[in-house]
């Protein structure tokens, strides 16, 4: 159980262009979800955090006009990353905590390898 | 505010000797801590997690952390390496008392196995 999906797992777009990546939450209800981003060989920093049927909250730093999330479901969250350019280039992980969970309880997604060419 | 020192950024031990990952921890509140495991281009999986039971914390794959308050630490240990334990390891704090505080990772530690 417990199980988060992130799709695609791999892509590579030009700069310039949007891309889409989803998390899912495939046997639990996820009223938060979290939103992630790891460059290489560093530590995961957040960028957001995900409500259903609200707006996120972005840490600060992070341009909430480039990467536009959507959290429409209990079970689905979408990061858009606008008008990519190389240097958002970097491994996007989700995390979802099930709701009525432990406020510490994050169940994480495989990830999604950006590239910006 | 809460934070997560890991002392080495990579660790290199021979195929069946002890491992040892060092974590130190600050934070406001009572923490709670976990070590989170992650396999090159792969995503996180946890590996046990301190929520104020027992300090002495046994994960999966024969992996356990002592919790230590005086010491502000959270080391992982194990006994006997293998050499699938390779990987990148993240040390993780969370404030129990502060609503929806999300995690703040450690900066990683890699861990090589040398047959």
């Amino acid at each position: 159980g417990a199980v988060v999906s992130q799709h695609p797992s791999r892509v590579i777009c030009k700069s310039g262009t949007s891309v889409k990546i989803e998390c899912r939450s495939l046997d639990f209800q996820a009223t938060t979800m979290f939103w992630y981003r790891q460059f290489p060989k560093q530590s995961l920093m957040l960028m957001a955090t995900s409500n259903e049927g609200s707006k996120a909250t972005y840490e600060q730093g992070v341009e909430k006009d480039k990467f536009l999330i959507n959290h429409a479901s209990l079970t689905l969250s979408t990061l858009t990353v606008t008008s990519a350019h190389p240097e958002d280039s970097s491994f996007y992980i989700c995390s979802a905590r099930p709701t009525g969970g432990g406020t510490d309880t994050q169940y994480f997604g495989p990830g999604t390898r950006l590239t910006v060419l | 505010a809460q934070s997560v020192t890991q002392l080495d950024s990579h660790v290199s031990v021979s195929e069946g000797t002890p491992v040892l990952l060092r974590c130190n921890y600050s934070s406001s509140y009572s923490p709670s801590l976990f070590w989170y495991v992650q396999h090159p281009n792969k995503g996180l999986q946890l590996l046990l997690k301190y929520t104020s039971a027992a300090t002495l914390v046994k994960g999966i794959n024969g992996f356990e952390a002592e919790f230590k308050k005086s010491e502000t630490s959270f080391h992982l240990t194990k006994p006997s390496a293998h050499m699938s334990d390779a990987a990148e390891y993240f040390c993780v704090v969370s404030s129990r008392n502060s609503g929806n505080t999300p995690l703040v990772f450690g900066k990683g530690t890699r861990l090589s196995v040398i047959a």
